[in-house]
C-alpha cells in the first residue's frame, strides 16, 4: 500500500522554541492532507485540512499562527509549532489522501515540550 | 455537517470471544468507509474499507459492511486474539470535487486478555 513518513517520531523542545513536523508520501501524490492532534487515550482532533492549489483551512480553535501548515507540493506537507510551550505536548499525526482512496497516516510525532 | 458515531469503550473481551464494535454515521452524498486501528505510541493504519453500499470490507478476520439503509458499518471478528488490542476507529471520507472530508469516529479501546 501506499507510503507516508512522518518524521520525527519523537521531539523534544524547550519552551520557546519552534518545531517541525515533516510528512511526505513516499510513492504517490497527495491531492489533501489532514493534520491531526491525538491527546493520550483521546480520539483525533482535526487541526487543518488542505486541499491541492488551496491553503489550508484550520478547524475552530486552532490558532493558524501557532500551527503553520505548508503543503509544499503534492508529496510534502510540514506542520510547524512555533514557540511552543508545554500545553502543546501532544501526539500529532499526518495524513494524505489521493483521488479516490482511503487515507494514509503517517506513523506520528510525539512532541514533548519543557 | 458529516458525523461518525461509534460504540463508546473501553471495551474488554476473553480470547477467541466475539467482537462487534458499533459505527454509523450522517453525511450527504456516497461517502467510502473505513476502520483504521492504532497500536499503542503508534499512527493508524487501514483495517479495511468499503467504497460503496453492500460492499464488505474484510482484513485479518475482521469484517464491516456498508449499510446504506442503516447507514452503519458495524467492525466484526469471529474470534479475538491479545494481539487485537488496540484503538480502533471509524471514519468515512466524503468526495467534493477535488476536496476531501475526512471524518473520524471517537474511538473505541479494546482489550483482549488471554
Amino acid at each position: 500500500g501506499a507510503v507516508v513518513s512522518q518524521h520525527p517520531s519523537r521531539v523534544i523542545c524547550k519552551s520557546g522554541t519552534s518545531v517541525k513536523i515533516e510528512c511526505r508520501s513516499l510513492d504517490f501524490q497527495a491531492t489533501t492532507m489532514f493534520w491531526y492532534r491525538q491527546f493520550p487515550k483521546q480520539s483525533l482532533m482535526l487541526m487543518a485540512t488542505s486541499n491541492e492549489g488551496s491553503k489550508a483551512t484550520y478547524e475552530q480553535g486552532v490558532e493558524k499562527d501557532k500551527f503553520l501548515i505548508n503543503h509544499a507540493s503534492l508529496t510534502l506537507s510540514t506542520l510547524t509549532v512555533t514557540s511552543a510551550h508545554p500545553e502543546d505536548s501532544s501526539f500529532y499525526i499526518c495524513s494524505m489522501c489521493r483521488v479516490n482512496t482511503e487515507a494514509f497516516f503517517g506513523q506520528g510525532t510525539r512532541l514533548t515540550v519543557v | 455537517g458529516d458525523s461518525v458515531t461509534q460504540m463508546e469503550g473501553p471495551v474488554t473481551l476473553s480470547e477467541e470471544a466475539f467482537l462487534t464494535i458499533n459505527c454509523t454515521y450522517t453525511a450527504t452524498g456516497y461517502p467510502s468507509l473505513f476502520w483504521y486501528v492504532q497500536y499503542p505510541g503508534e499512527g493508524l493504519q487501514l483495517l479495511l474499507k468499503a467504497t460503496k453500499a453492500d460492499d464488505k470490507g474484510s482484513n485479518k478476520g475482521f469484517e464491516a459492511t456498508y449499510r446504506k439503509e442503516t447507514t452503519s458499518f458495524h467492525l466484526e471478528k469471529g474470534s479475538v486474539q491479545v494481539s487485537d488490542s488496540a484503538v480502533y476507529f471509524c471514519a468515512l471520507i466524503r468526495h467534493s470535487g477535488s476536496a476531501r472530508q475526512l471524518t473520524f469516529g471517537s474511538g473505541t479501546q479494546l482489550t483482549v486478555l488471554p
